[in-house]
């Protein structure tokens, strides 16, 4: 099983600043790596896939970075609707289809 | 527009059972995979297992191996998560999620998920 570890657990960021989230695969995933965020009370949201293309709809403040085992997700300023949790995920387990998902950081309010 | 739908809100008794629905729409029901993910309170996101909504084929992570069973009616576009000899510990919202590919792809679409509770 490839493990999934995310930092810092909390970051706390002032609106308007820019924050940096880090994930950090046990092996190799190539790009193979999705960034969700989660808002209280709801379904995860999906941001990037493939390490760094954004999926429909998502603002260009959102961007990815990395490959292998060394990932970031960059939130450049940061705005009222972006504090939340954001977790990293691998898709790439061939020949088994697991996705494992790091533990999350949350984006709180400086 | 593209949705999964899942059923509402359980409590069950340790030792019972659960069998949680999600009803895909907006799409073409064979076009995705079906993953099934739970987020115990205050927890992260930890994956269940899979299934092929064409052919019925599964996967399923280790940890649930004997206690889970993920089936689908293509007559009603839902897939079905049963997580049987409930404890404590199941305590968790689960949701169904789709993604195009069976290895190698990301969530696009999400249920808006099942709160399960587990008491005597």
């Amino acid at each position: 099983e490839i493990v999934m570890t995310q930092s810092p657990a909390t970051l706390s960021v002032s609106p308007g600043e820019r924050a940096t989230l880090s994930c950090r695969a046990s092996q190799s995933v190539s790009s193979n790596l999705a960034w969700y965020q989660q808002k209280p009370g709801q379904a995860p949201r999906l941001l990037i896939y493939g390490a760094s293309t954004r999926a429909t709809g998502i603002p260009a403040r959102f961007s990815g970075s990395g490959s292998g085992t060394e990932f970031t997700l960059t939130i450049s300023s940061l705005q009222s609707e972006d504090f939340a949790v954001y977790y990293c995920q691998q898709y790439n387990n061939w020949p088994l289809p697991g996705r494992e998902f790091g533990g999350g950081t949350k984006v709180e309010i400086k | 527009q593209v949705q999964l739908v899942q059923s509402g809100a359980e409590v069950k008794k340790p030792g019972a059972s659960v069998k949680v629905s999600c009803k895909a729409s907006g799409y073409t029901f064979t076009s995705y995979y079906m993953h099934w993910v739970r987020q115990a309170p205050g927890q992260g996101l930890e994956w269940m297992g899979i299934i092929n909504p064409s052919g019925g084929s599964t996967s399923y992570a280790q940890k649930f191996q004997g206690r889970v069973t993920m089936t689908r009616d293509t007559s009603t576009s839902t897939v079905y998560m049963e997580l049987s000899s409930l404890r404590s510990e199941d305590t968790a919202v689960y949701y169904c999620a789709a993604s195009s590919g069976w290895y190698d792809d990301a969530f696009d679409i999400w249920g808006q998920g099942t709160m399960v509770t587990v008491s005597s």
